[in-house]
């Protein structure tokens, strides 16, 4: 019962930078998002996708990329890192939209990473 | 861009004491959820509320969404120390990039 994982836990990177955060699931689900969580603001949604081969911009898209070449992986890019991203990230997952509770959002355990 | 101001933002009461978090919006949302976030974790579906004014149960902790479906409230009888965590509300706007998440409320709750 793996669920979602999120692979690094912690990363510190240098401005200009890039590195890829890597989020899989082995619960067949079709949805899958990115967020970022800043103290004090929520969570705001980076990414998602409805399926392998689709993905969508979410609210804070800038700086990031994505990709979804299968069901189970949904990796986040960071080409050059800078400061105002340092956060905490989380991937999750649903079977549908996700919006009831028969198909609720499954978070990974988050990658905090620091931007210096 | 929707928007959802929970309060109080930080709480610490002590075990047995009663509590009211709250999620204000000036949309309206088609759905409702709560969640509950422990340090270092992802968030954990608590509830999911669909139909304005409904009220749902789950153990010492009471869930409300308001008639117009632009606010909720999360009542927890009884506080105990395993109810610590970050609580967040969100509202689904009915499609995948529409769940606005609020602004988070840290309880704390001490023996």
């Amino acid at each position: 019962n793996a669920g979602v994982t999120q692979t690094p836990k912690f990363r510190i990177l240098k401005i200009g930078q890039s590195m890829t955060l890597q989020c899989a699931q082995d619960m067949n689900h079709n949805y899958m998002y990115w967020y970022r969580q800043d103290p004090g603001m929520g969570l705001k949604l980076i990414y998602y996708s409805v399926g392998a081969g689709i993905t969508d911009k979410g609210e804070v898209p800038n700086g990031y990329n994505v990709s979804r070449s299968t069901t189970e992986d949904f990796p986040l890019r960071l080409e050059l890192a800078a400061p105002s991203q340092t956060s905490v990230y989380f991937c999750a997952s649903s079977y549908s939209t996700g919006y009831t509770d028969n198909s609720p959002l499954h978070f990974g355990n988050g990658t905090r990473l620091t931007v210096t | 861009t929707q928007l959802l101001e929970q309060s109080p933002q930080f709480l610490s009461i002590q075990e047995g004491e009663n509590l009211t978090v709250y999620c204000n919006s000036s949309s309206v949302f088609s759905s409702l959820q709560w969640y509950r976030q422990e340090p270092g974790e992802g968030p954990v579906l608590l509830v999911t509320v669909v139909t304005g004014g409904e009220v749902k149960k789950l153990k010492r902790l009471t869930f409300q969404f308001g008639d117009a479906r632009k606010d909720s409230s999360l009542h927890i009888t009884a506080a105990q120390p395993g109810d610590t965590g970050l609580y967040l509300c969100a509202g689904n706007t009915g499609t995948a990039s529409k769940l606005t998440f609020g602004t988070g409320t840290r309880l704390q709750v001490t023996l």
